[in-house]
C-alpha cells in the first residue's frame, strides 16, 4: 500500500523560530516525494520535490526537506519562519511518477 | 508559467441534479487529475487522464465520471449529485517525463449539494 501520514494536524510556532513539519510514508520502494503549500482559498503550490540523490533538498522560500529511507520520512524544515508562512502544508508521494497520494495536511500558524 | 483554470469557482446544486466541473490547462501537459479536498482527508484522487480521450479511475471514483475531449480540457461530471459530494474540487496537470512528477493545481471549485 502507498500512503502518507502527517501526524500533526496543527503546529504553532513563534515568528523567527525554526520549524519542522513531519511526514512519514509507506511504500515498498523509494517514491517520488513532494511538499506543497496551500494558502486560504487557493490551490496547492509546489515547495520542493525529491526524486533521488542528495537526501536534503532545497525548495522555495528557504524551505528544505530531508529524505530518510531508514525512517521512511520526508520532514520539512525552515530555519526561521515568517508570519506569511502561515498556511496548510501537504506532503505527497508518487509511486509511479504520475498520480500522487497526499497526507491529510498540517496547518501552520505563526504567531508574533 | 503553468496555468490551470477551473470553472465555476463556486457551485450550489440540488440533490439528484447533474453537475459538471470544468478544467482548462494551457501547459500542453499530457496528464490531468481531479481531486477532492475534505477536512481530515487531505486530497483524494477521483479520476485522471493521460491524454485526450483517456480517463482512468483514481482512489474514489464512485459517483463521478470524467471526460477528456482535448489536451486542454478535463471535466468532472456528477450525474446524480448527493450531499456527500459537497467538497472542494481541484484539478491539476502534469507534464512529460520527469516533469510529469510535478503537478500544477487550479484554484479549486467549491461545490455545495443541498
Amino acid at each position: 500500500a502507498q500512503s502518507v501520514t502527517q501526524p500533526d494536524a496543527r503546529v504553532t510556532v513563534s515568528e523567527g523560530a525554526s520549524l519542522q513539519l513531519r511526514c512519514k510514508y509507506s511504500y515498498s520502494a523509494t517514491p517520488y516525494l513532494f511538499w506543497y503549500v496551500q494558502y486560504p482559498r487557493q490551490g496547492l503550490q509546489l515547495l520542493l520535490k525529491y526524486y533521488s540523490g542528495d537526501p536534503v533538498v532545497q525548495g522555495v522560500n528557504s524551505f528544505e526537506a530531508e529524505f530518510s529511507k531508514s525512517n521512511s520520512s520526508f520532514h520539512l524544515q525552515k530555519a526561521s519562519v515568517h508570519w506569511s508562512d502561515s498556511a496548510v502544508y501537504f506532503c505527497a508521494l508518487s509511486p509511479s511518477g504520475t498520480y500522487q497520494r497526499f497526507g491529510t495536511g498540517t496547518k501552520l500558524q505563526v504567531v508574533p | 508559467e503553468a496555468a490551470v483554470t477551473q470553472s465555476p469557482r463556486n457551485k450550489v446544486a440540488v440533490t439528484g441534479g447533474k453537475v459538471t466541473l470544468s478544467c482548462n490547462q494551457t501547459n500542453n501537459h499530457n496528464n490531468m487529475y481531479w481531486y477532492r479536498q475534505d477536512t481530515g482527508h487531505g486530497l483524494r484522487l477521483i479520476h485522471y487522464s493521460y491524454g485526450a480521450g483517456s480517463t482512468e479511475k483514481g482512489d474514489i471514483p464512485d459517483g463521478y465520471k470524467a471526460s477528456r475531449p482535448s489536451q486542454e480540457n478535463f471535466s468532472l461530471i456528477l450525474e446524480l449529485a448527493t450531499p456527500s459530494q459537497t467538497s472542494v474540487y481541484f484539478c491539476a496537470s502534469g507534464g512529460l517525463g520527469e516533469s510529469s512528477y510535478e503537478q500544477y493545481f487550479g484554484p479549486g471549485t467549491r461545490l455545495t449539494v443541498l
